[in-house]
This record gives C-alpha cells, structure tokens and sequence, in this order.
C-alpha cells in the first residue's frame, strides 16, 4: 500500500533561517507526491508536486522540493522562512487503483512555527 | 469564485441528531470526496463520487451516507451523531480519478461538533 511518513510533529525555524520539512514515501510503482499547507481555520492549499522529470521542484510562495529516490524521500525547503509560513504541512502521495480510482493519502502533518 | 464551497462551515449538534453538510465546485471537475479531519489533524478519505458514481468507500460506518445529484455536488448525510463525529469535515474534487498529475482542490472545511 502507498504511504508517507512525516517523521516531526514540529518543526521551529527562526525568521529568515532555511527550513526543511521531513517526508518520506512507500509506493509501488510511480511516485506522485505533493506538499499541502493548512493555514488555521482553513482548508488546505496546494503547494506543489513531483510526478516525473527534475527532481527539484518549484512551488508556491518560494517552496520547493526534493525528490529523492534512493532515500525515498520529498522534503519540503525553502531558503529563507515568513513568519507567515508557519502553518500545517502535509505530504500526500496519489494512490491510483485503475479500477477504484484515485485518492490522495497524507501523511500525519507537520507543525511549522516561524518564530522573528 | 470559490472554487470548491461547503455549507455550513460550522455546525454543533446534540448526539443522536441527523445533519447534513453540502459541498458545491465550480472548476468543472469529474471527481469529488469527502475526507475527515479529527482531533490529531490527521486526513483520512471517506468517500469519492465520480461524474456522480461512488467509486471509494472506505472504512465509514452506515450512518453516513454521500450523495451527489450532479457532478458539481456532494452532500454528506450523518445519522445518529455521536460525540466521536466530531472533526473536520473537508470536501475536495479534482478533473479525473485517476489522472496522476493532479492534485485536489479543497474547501475551506466544516468544523461538526457533537454535544
């Protein structure tokens, strides 16, 4: 079965530092996988995602990620963080059964706070 | 222009009550779903209805129950709330079922709370 895995429930950067969130994939076949952000009270909002080619891949609001492979992994970066990036991140990957259709699994989200 | 719109986006019920939540998208999309939200922010997928066809149903109890009149809606019926109903109920479509290369637009979600 796909899934992913967010291995913090936290993550605290300092304003204008590089941040990194943590997501690693289980998939059989092709990886389709997307990062998420919850702002509160909100829904959530597509920030970007990787299907094939360049495995660095830019998103929204200076977000980018990494694909990589070997490690199974799609972390989240962004080179200089907001105060207002903090929010709840989710990695997803898109789980497709030919005959049932698709679904996007996320993983358990990660808690980002951006402190100036 | 909302994209993806869901009524109402609070709702506080006494246990045993029957609610409905209704979720409406104007981007033209085949494919809609329901996912849940609880406590531990954690999204699970419940239902999704393509061009007006259940083709998920996951691991929900009978009480609830979708329903898409038309590929642009799907409603979720709950039967007998109880207090463990209580999360965040988001709506989300996306153009096909299958399509990998696309993700879901979602709602703002509807925050049920269960007294």
């Amino acid at each position: 079965a796909q899934s992913v895995a967010q291995p913090e429930d936290q993550v605290n950067v300092a304003e204008g530092n590089p941040l990194t969130v943590k997501c690693t994939y289980s998939v059989s076949g092709n990886p389709y996988l997307f990062w998420y952000v919850q702002y509160p009270n909100r829904g959530l909002q597509f920030l970007l995602k990787y299907i094939t080619g360049d495995n660095l891949v830019k998103g929204s609001y200076g977000f980018e990620a990494e694909f990589n492979k070997s490690q199974t992994s799609f972390h989240l970066k962004k080179p200089s963080a907001l105060v207002s990036d903090s929010a709840l991140y989710f990695c997803a990957v898109r789980d497709i059964k030919y005959n049932q259709g698709g679904k996007l699994i996320f993983g358990q989200g990660t808690e980002l706070s951006v402190k100036p | 222009d909302t994209a993806v719109s869901q009524t109402p986006k609070y709702l506080v019920t006494q246990m045993g009550n029957d609610k409905s939540i209704k979720c409406e998208q104007n981007l033209g999309h085949d494919t809609m779903y329901w996912y849940k939200q609880d406590s531990k922010k954690f999204l699970k997928i419940m239902f999704s209805y393509n061009n007006k066809e259940l083709i998920i149903n996951e691991t929900v109890p009978n009480r609830f129950s979708p329903k898409s009149p038309d590929k642009a809606h799907l409603n979720l019926h709950i039967n007998s709330l109880e207090l463990g109903d209580s999360a965040v109920y988001f709506c989300a479509s996306s153009p096909t079922p299958t399509g990998p290369t696309y993700g879901y637009t979602f709602g703002s979600g509807t925050r049920l709370t269960v007294v």
